[in-house]
């Protein structure tokens, strides 16, 4: 059972850079969200869906866009990477009782 | 604005030394008050849902109860393998694929 499954684990960007964090889950859940985790902050909510080609910004969503073309995936863009970002992204796959969580990806900002 | 406060911001115990933890939450529309566990460098781990005041559910030592304004995690005889963080998070009716987390609470259990 994969669950959630996020890819990279691991980014290095320089300032400027794009790049796409990539999240799929196979529980065919219509909702899906990503998250950010920074010291102190707890878990903060950038985008969300609630099903395909349906999208919607969260708490924090300057910076990040997001598209939902299949149910399965929903892939995060950073479009010009900046230092601010520096964080641990988490993707969530939400069932009706509970959502299920990503391993994440820690992304680092020069 | 839906809020969720947590507390203690973390809390050492002894092993069998039992304590329990607070979530402060506001938000119109309960549907639903999460408890999740997470260990560094994890994603979280669901624990509970609980949906209505006077709920109470459990697993081994733990045991998550409600009220119209906040929830409590209680441990029981604690393990140092229950050392974690410990995250609340709240659901509005109007909002399913959106959760609201508190900071956490960082939970250490000596041997």
């Amino acid at each position: 059972n994969a669950g959630v499954t996020q890819t990279p684990k691991f980014q290095v960007l320089k300032t400027g850079q794009s790049m796409t964090l990539q999240c799929a889950q196979d529980m065919n859940h219509e909702y899906m969200s990503w998250y950010r985790q920074d010291p102190g902050m707890g878990l903060r909510l950038i985008h969300y869906s609630v099903g395909a080609g349906i999208t919607d910004q969260g708490e924090v969503p300057n910076g990040y866009n997001v598209s939902r073309s299949t149910t399965e995936d929903f892939p995060l863009r950073l479009l010009s990477a900046a230092p601010s970002q520096t964080s641990v992204y988490f993707c969530a796959s939400q069932g009706f009782t509970e959502a299920f969580f990503g391993q994440g990806t820690r992304l680092t900002v020069v | 604005e839906d809020q969720v406060t947590q507390s203690p911001e973390a809390l050492r115990l002894q092993e069998g030394e039992s304590s329990s933890l607070n979530c402060s939450y506001t938000v119109s529309g309960l549907r639903g008050l999460f408890w999740y566990r997470q260990d560094p460098g994890k994603g979280p781990e669901f624990l509970f849902t609980l949906y209505s005041a006077g709920e109470e559910k459990e697993k081994e030592r733990l045991k998550a109860t409600l009220t119209k304004k906040e929830s409590f995690l209680h441990i029981t005889a604690p393990k140092p393998e229950d050392s974690a963080t410990y995250l609340c998070a709240v659901r509005r009716g109007t909002s399913y694929g959106k959760l609201t987390f508190g900071q956490g609470t960082i939970l250490t259990v000596h041997p």
